[in-house]
């Protein structure tokens, strides 16, 4: 099946630095993906929907300039947590959709868990 | 947008059937129903997917009647690797499908 894999799974960082968290859909080319966040026991929360060649739309009480989304190629799109502070720690996950597929199922990756120090 | 609601946990047993439910009472005409399951520290993983009446593949089966405001995940024999959160979502698959809202989710523990 269609895979999406992000990179890194884990990264710890310091208070006021900035983190780059990789998308790729690995054997198909994705327009559009999304990118959650999830806390502690808690389900996902949508962020924001990343459009290749395009801007993200982000969603209510998201900050764009806090969540930089970029989305250069078709396979590729990268959520940059920009002057990171403890509560940005958090499980980030990206998800895209094979297009034109009669299986209109999402494919999500693994994760990556933000731990902000 | 359509809002799901689910029970919050269960407990099962191995070796029994688990059917977990879902609500979605303002469902849209072109809204399908998708179930994920969840492990910690994982992304969520599609398990099955309908529009109406029942669907079966190799790990479950999914019941949705008629009127189309609930489903049902139906988990056969569950062992304790079944042991995660499901999502149920609803959304338009020929839409901006993929921006699923996620509800709660239901919790399923099951004990030996």
């Amino acid at each position: 099946g269609a895979v999406v894999s992000q990179h890194p799974s884990r990264v710890i960082c310091k208070s006021g630095t900035s983190v780059k968290i990789e998308c790729r859909s690995l054997d198909f080319q994705a327009t559009t993906m999304f990118w959650y966040r999830q806390f502690p026991k808690q389900s996902l929360m949508l962020m924001a929907t990343s459009n290749e060649g395009s801007k993200a739309t982000y969603e209510q009480g998201v900050e764009k300039d806090k969540f930089l989304i970029n989305h250069a190629s078709l396979t590729l799109s990268t959520l940059t947590v920009t002057s990171a502070h403890p509560e940005d720690s958090s499980f980030y996950i990206c998800s895209a959709r094979v297009p034109d597929r009669e299986n209109t199922e999402a494919f999500f990756g693994q994760g990556t868990r933000l731990t902000v120090v | 947008l359509a809002k799901t609601t689910q029970p919050i946990s269960m407990d099962s047993y191995e070796g029994q059937e688990v059917n977990i439910t879902c609500s979605h009472n303002n469902i849209a005409t072109n809204d399908y129903i998708t179930w994920y399951q969840q492990f910690p520290s994982q992304g969520p993983r599609f398990i099955i997917q309908g529009y109406k009446t029942k669907v079966t593949n190799e790990v479950a089966s999914l019941f949705i009647p008629a009127d189309r405001k609930s489903s049902t995940l139906s988990l056969p024999r569950v062992s304790l690797s079944d042991t995660a959160v499901y999502y149920c979502l609803v959304g338009d698959p020929y839409g901006n499908f993929n921006k699923f809202y996620f509800g709660s989710g239901t919790k399923l523990n099951v004990k030996p």
